[in-house]
């Protein structure tokens, strides 16, 4: 079955970097691409950006343009978001997420268990 | 501009059906979009693929409790026969130049 087992809590000081691994499973790493969500307490769910496997391309979204940097070691079928200049705003869960496209529509159907970044003097 | 607006809040009873509603913005009534659900202190989960005539696509796993309707610019979750289990936020998302999600509608479950 498709899993998405994503790294642990992280704490970070404001200004530092942080980058989140996704390890995905049951399925050909290389054929769909990996998407960055992060939701902070209480809040709805903000999409960072996408990044094909196979070809390494990345698109962002125009919030995180310049802080957001998506890679991936397909030796492993890993993932990996790295957001720098961290500012307690960014204090968040982030998840990754399957991006698939079909009829249309750009749409997820599978997600990590989401990754805790806290950031803190 | 592509936006999904959703209701914040939605309740039903224990065994009734709830519907929940996402609309699409003006010139944009043609777009498919998708619904996640998210149980408390939970990821989210796929629940189905929603097109403008009505067709849909369900995850994996998900009972036939879950199904979906459109109507124009509206795009309907249909939950018939509520267990406690369904108490969650639930989310639209489609895409224009970039992923766009409603601001999700929270389900309680009386």
């Amino acid at each position: 079955q498709v899993q998405l087992v994503q790294s642990g809590a992280e704490v970070k000081k404001p200004g530092a970097s942080v980058k989140v691994s996704c390890k995905a499973s049951g399925y050909t790493f290389t054929s769909y691409d990996i998407n960055w969500v992060r939701q902070a307490t209480g809040q709805g769910l903000e999409w960072m950006g996408w990044m094909n496997p196979n070809s390494g391309n990345t698109g962002y979204a125009q919030k995180f343009q310049g802080r957001v940097t998506m890679t991936r070691n397909t030796s492993i079928s890993t993932a990996y978001m790295e957001l720098s200049g961290l500012r307690s705003e960014d204090t968040a869960v982030y998840y990754c997420a399957r991006g698939i496209a079909a009829a249309g529509l750009y749409y997820f159907d599978y997600w990590g268990q989401g990754t805790l970044v806290t950031v803190s003097s | 501009q592509l936006v999904l607006t959703q209701s914040p809040s939605a309740s039903a009873s224990l065994g009734a059906s709830v519907k929940i509603t996402c609309t699409l913005s003006s010139g944009h009534s043609s777009y498919a979009i998708a619904w996640h659900q998210q149980q408390p202190e939970k990821g989210p989960r796929y629940l189905m693929k929603l097109n403008s005539d009505g067709s849909h696509s369900k995850g994996d796993g998900i009972p036939d409790r879950f199904s979906g309707s459109s109507s124009g610019a509206e795009r309907y979750l249909t939950i018939s026969s509520l267990q406690s289990e369904d108490e969650a936020d639930y989310y639209c998302q489609t895409w224009g130049t970039s992923v766009v999600f409603g601001g999700g509608t929270k389900l309680t479950v009386l």
